[in-house]
């Protein structure tokens, strides 16, 4: 098992739209979890870090089940803007993050 | 403030040859991190520092690559000699707390081997 996975897509949505990424991990001893956005040829960039019990970020909302081993990422009335690729990353046991090869969203007028 | 700055953005080779990446952290941060990223792999770390000292190389790929801090504020990654296979974008990042908490990434030094 992949220590992260995550369905690369590509998932295309109208303005509007609500979208929601999964990710899960393998490492059960994992006890950091984040969102990177990263643009078109450009550097990862933290979105939000996710907390035990769910955090919200405006139009973002994240969530963990730690008995699944499981992450979510919801994003609701999706914006052009909103078009990038969704990193989920974990911390490791060794001291530092794994990153999911990541989810890609487009979002079409 | 000044972001994590790596030069150069763009590197074009031809096999066989030394190619030198560069990172100059944000200041104050004491972890630094060189990560590689292509489509196949998505994003592998290949080693970090912490207060200018190796702490994990176990993804450098191999011998070719090495990499050094001399200073909180510089590190390099460099591979020799370099072959078609390590075409893909090299991101520095840095952090102030550790390896898990957030990480800052540079722009990225975009290399081609032909």
């Amino acid at each position: 098992r992949k220590e992260v996975e995550q369905d690369p897509g590509p998932f295309n949505v109208p303005e509007g739209a609500t979208v929601a990424f999964n990710c899960t991990y393998s490492n059960s001893a994992s006890q950091s979890f984040f969102w990177y956005r990263q643009d078109c040829r450009k550097e990862p960039k933290l979105l939000m870090s996710v907390y035990s019990s769910g955090n919200e970020d405006g139009r973002f909302t994240a969530q963990l089940n730690r008995a699944s081993q499981y992450i979510s990422l919801l994003i609701r009335d999706s914006k052009l803007s909103d078009s990038a690729t969704y990193l989920c990353v974990v911390n490791s046991g060794t001291g530092n993050l794994i990153f999911g090869k990541g989810t890609k969203l487009s979002v079409k007028p | 403030d000044a972001g994590v700055i790596q030069s150069p953005r763009h590197e074009v080779t031809e096999m066989g040859q030394e190619v030198t990446l560069r990172c100059k952290p944000i200041s104050g941060h004491d972890y630094l991190f060189w990560y590689r990223q292509t489509m196949m792999r998505g994003l592998e770390l290949l080693i970090y520092f912490n207060n200018n000292v190796p702490i994990d190389d176990s993804g450098m790929p191999e011998d070719r690559f090495s990499a050094k801090m001399p200073n909180a504020s510089f590190s390099t990654l460099k591979i020799q000699p370099s072959e078609p296979r390590d075409s893909a974008v090299y991101f520095c990042a840095s952090s102030p707390y550790g390896g898990t908490y957030e990480q800052y990434f540079g722009p990225g030094t975009r290399l081609t081997v032909t």
